[in-house]
């Protein structure tokens, strides 16, 4: 089965740093997405991509995050200034967009804001 | 009002037994439900979709769907120690928007050897 590929698998920064997630979605897919998933708790809603612009966000996207796809293959989601509640496991995920298919998610990145 | 609803459980059922999860939801033009196993540390993986109201049998799994109550549930029959795991109830529908998945707490499932 094709995969969605995530890097680095754990990033470690320091409060008020500027950290870069980066995903590799599976290559026939037009959606994309950002997901998190803080310990012990649910797996949120953070951002969709289509058509090069955001689709939606949640509350929890506030400008100080944004996402990108830089080029044909790459989908990043960057936290301009990182806050202790920031630390989380993050999920990208990509889906051709059909109605019934489901989320191909990333093995995920650890992020740890100390 | 919470979106997904789920009971977080624990749920401990012993080897062989049926475990029944289940799930509520809120929006009513939501139309398509999915349930994830998600293993501590990893990313959520597809266990069945459902969109009809009724039952949807995959194996050991059976998915049920009452649109009218809005309600969604998953049972696992003859469960397995390597069952043992959070399941995520999940849907998607035209006015989550973009396609959104949303996604509930989770029910942690302990299956006893």
């Amino acid at each position: 089965e094709p995969e969605v590929t995530q890097t680095p698998s754990h990033q470690v920064t320091q409060m008020g740093q500027e950290v870069i997630l980066r995903c590799v979605p599976i290559s026939n897919h037009l959606y994309f997405y950002w997901y998190r998933q803080i310990l012990g708790q649910k797996v949120e809603f953070l951002v969709s991509f289509y058509n090069n612009e955001i689709s939606e966000k949640s509350e929890i996207f506030d400008d100080q995050f944004s996402v990108e796809r830089p080029d044909g293959s790459n989908f990043t989601l960057k936290i301009r200034s990182t806050k202790l509640e920031d630390s989380a496991m993050y999920f990208c995920a990509s889906t051709t967009g059909e109605r019934n298919e489901k989320l191909f998610f990333g093995s995920g990145t650890q992020l740890s804001v100390l | 009002q919470k979106e997904v609803e789920q009971n977080s459980g624990p749920l401990s059922v012993p080897e062989g037994a049926i475990a029944s999860l289940n799930c509520t939801y809120s929006d009513r033009g939501s139309q398509s439900f999915f349930w994830y196993r998600q293993y501590s540390g990893k990313s959520p993986e597809l266990i069945m979709f459902i969109y009809s109201n009724g039952d949807k049998e995959d194996g050991r799994f059976t998915a049920q769907l009452n649109k009218a109550s809005q309600y969604v549930s998953l049972l696992i029959r003859d469960s397995q120690p390597s069952d043992s795991a959070t399941y995520l109830c999940a849907v998607k529908g035209p006015n989550t928007g973009g396609f959104k998945t949303i996604f509930g707490a989770g029910t942690r499932l302990f299956v006893k050897a």
